[in-house]
Order: C-alpha cells, then sequence, then structure tokens
C-alpha cells in the first residue's frame, strides 16, 4: 500500500527561490529517499537519508527527517528552471524480521515548476 | 555503462494479445521491481523479487505475471491485457538501497 504521501501535489516559484516539499509515511522505516522525474522518464534517485539520521545535504538539497512524526522535508535551495520535475519519496520499510527486503514504497509525488 | 534497459518502449496493442515486457540489468543487482505509473496515483509497485526464483506481488498484481529466471532478468508478463493496464511501466533494480530505474515503456491497450 501507498505509504509516503508528498505535499504539496504542486508547487510554482520563481527562479531563485527555495522549494520545499514534504513527505509523511506511516510505518518504521530503515531508511527515506528522494527521487526526481522529468516529464515521462525514470526515476532518478537525489539523496537517501537513514532512520538514525536527521538531516543530510547534497549539493542544493537538504533531506531532513524526523522518525517521531514520521516525515521528511526536502529542499532545494536557489532553484533553477532546470528543476522543474516530479518529486517522489520512498520509504524502505522494517519488515517483521527486523529487515528490508530492498522494496521501496513510493509516494504520489509533487509536481514542482520553476519559472524563469 | 551500469544501466536498467526496457523493451519495447512504446507498445499499441489490442485487448487480449499476450505480451511481455523486458527488463535487464547490468549491475548483478538481487532485487528487481516493476511499477506502474499512471496520472493521479503516483508509483504503484506490480511485482518484486528479491532474488533468483523469488517472487512477491506488490500492491496491484492483477492481470500480471513475471518470472526470475536469471539474475539479470525480470520480465512482465500480461497474459490477457485489458485497456486498464494502459500505462507507463517502470522496471528498476537495487543492491539493497536506492534503486535504478530503466527508462519506462508505454503501453496502450485498445
Amino acid at each position: 500500500s501507498q505509504q509516503g504521501e508528498e505535499d504539496p501535489q504542486a508547487l510554482s516559484i520563481q527562479e531563485g527561490e527555495n522549494a520545499t516539499m514534504n513527505c509523511s509515511y506511516k510505518t518504521s522505516i530503515n531508511n527515506l529517499q528522494w527521487y526526481r522525474q522529468n516529464s515521462g522518464r525514470g526515476l532518478v534517485h537525489l539523496i537517501l537519508i537513514r532512520s538514525n539520521e536527521r538531516e543530510k545535504h547534497s549539493g542544493r538539497l537538504r533531506v531532513t527527517l524526523d522518525t517521531s512524526k514520521k516525515s521528511s522535508s526536502l529542499l532545494i535551495t536557489a532553484s533553477r528552471a532546470a528543476d522543474t520535475a516530479s518529486y517522489f519519496c520512498a520509504t524502505d520499510p522494517i519488515y517483521y524480521y527486523g529487515g528490508s527486503q530492498g522494496n521501496l514504497i513510493f509516494g504520489k509525488g509533487t509536481k514542482l515548476s520553476v519559472k524563469p | 555503462e551500469a544501466q536498467v534497459t526496457q523493451n519495447p518502449r512504446y507498445l499499441i496493442t489490442v485487448t487480449g494479445k499476450k505480451l511481455t515486457v523486458t527488463c535487464s540489468q547490468n549491475m548483478n543487482h538481487e532485487y528487481m521491481s516493476w511499477y506502474r505509473q499512471d496520472p493521479g496515483l503516483g508509483l504503484r509497485q506490480i511485482y518484486y523479487s528479491m532474488n533468483v526464483e523469488v517472487t512477491d506481488k506488490g500492491d496491484v498484481p492483477e492481470g500480471y505475471k513475471v518470472s526470475r529466471k536469471e539474475k539479470r532478468n525480470f520480465p512482465l508478463i500480461l497474459e490477457s491485457p485489458s485497456p486498464n493496464q494502459t500505462s507507463l511501466y517502470f522496471c528498476a533494480s537495487s543492491p539493497g538501497t536506492r534503486q535504478y530505474f530503466g527508462p519506462g515503456t508505454r503501453l496502450t491497450v485498445l
């Protein structure tokens, strides 16, 4: 079943502004990942944050994770028109035996539009 | 080059005509998955495989079959396609953490 739920569903900003997307999930996780999809193409992995991490940076991306609230946020700073895409969070749930099945659960995505 | 390939990339077919979408990865990954993507519904998992001969249902397995006879290949089989299986399909492989996606197969069933 769908676990990650992104918010907002759509976001429109001007170039140079920051974009923040949120993700909520329901069960305990090993890690949470963010992916990007340009229109109709395959998803591309952006960043992974483990359940024992609270914040992670990669270039202009900043991801936070709050396991007590079961939520994560993705911040893209100084956005560019090329950042226009859909962004998905994906969770790697902990299974009954305590491990991972390498089986990610994706949300419905946030559609980001960055206007030049 | 490390990659996941899918074939065909585009397919228009008719109701009831069996078809197979192939997926192959050259990264020796154990985990492979199939997803379908529909507007407003995001990615929904169809089937996944944790290793050769080990497969399990995802969220929307009805009308689909898979097999994993060798590590690199994970074909998706539609025995009797119906119009509600018109969708964009993605194959993905994983070493156990991040997933690597194929380019997608756009399927239309008339």
